[in-house]
């Protein structure tokens, strides 16, 4: 079945630093595929998205592109700040699918003044 | 602002007994869901609801059941109450018209099964 898979946690950086997520999904077809992240003490919420092979989804400084040939949606962000620690989930919705995301295990991130 | 609401934020239950927990969207949204989010496992599909009335079993269903009577609620109920079911619960919401079906997240329950 369809599946995500992402670095382990906690990514430990210092402020201005370079962030990197690894994120690769196995799925049938064509999936869209989305990064959440979720600040401490609230629910989930949409960062970015890509819907087909080679979009590049941005947010608040964040990107990541939808790789066919590796199946991979790493997030990037060329500088980081203390308010971007958090727990980052990579999730894919499959083409068959209305409604379901499948989501990784998350990755949580903490940023150091 | 678009909001989903969920009744408690924390909550401490013994074995056994029954718990509900609420959800309210005020997006007019048709679908809903609940997943529970565990250290290394992400979030899981308990239930999902397209409809009031409506429901179908996600990936992790036992243990659980849900009711829709109004589309803008959603409740999942643990029937008999155990100490696997100790767990962060997240409910969303999303439109059937959104073209990638953005889910919305309430702020989550952490419970506690004593």
């Amino acid at each position: 079945g369809d599946s995500v898979t992402q670095m382990e946690g906690p990514v430990t950086l210092s402020e201005e630093a370079f962030l990197t997520i690894n994120c690769t999904y196995t799925a049938t077809g064509y999936p869209s595929l989305f990064w959440y992240v979720q600040y401490p003490g609230e629910g989930l919420q949409l960062l970015l998205k890509a819907t087909k092979a080679d979009d590049k989804g941005s947010n608040k400084g964040f990107e990541a592109t939808y790789r066919k040939e590796t199946t991979s949606f790493h997030l990037e962000k060329g500088s980081v700040q203390v308010s971007d620690s958090a727990v980052y989930f990579c999730a894919l919705r499959g083409p068959d699918s209305s409604y379901k995301l499948i989501f990784g295990s998350g990755t949580r991130l903490l940023v150091r003044p | 602002d678009v909001k989903v609401t969920q009744s408690s934020r924390y909550l401490v239950k013994r074995t056994g007994e029954k718990v509900f927990l609420e959800c309210v969207q005020d997006m007019d949204h048709e679908n809903m869901f609940w997943y529970r989010q565990d250290p290394g496992l992400g979030l899981r599909l308990i239930y999902f609801s397209y409809d009031v009335k409506m429901k179908e079993k996600g990936d992790i269903p036992e243990g659980y059941s849900v009711s829709r009577e109004k589309k803008e609620r959603f409740s999942l109920i643990l029937e008999s109450a155990s100490t696997n079911q100790t767990s962060m619960y997240l409910c969303a919401s999303s439109s059937m018209t959104s073209s990638y079906n953005e889910q919305f997240f309430g702020p989550g329950t952490r419970l506690t099964v004593l």
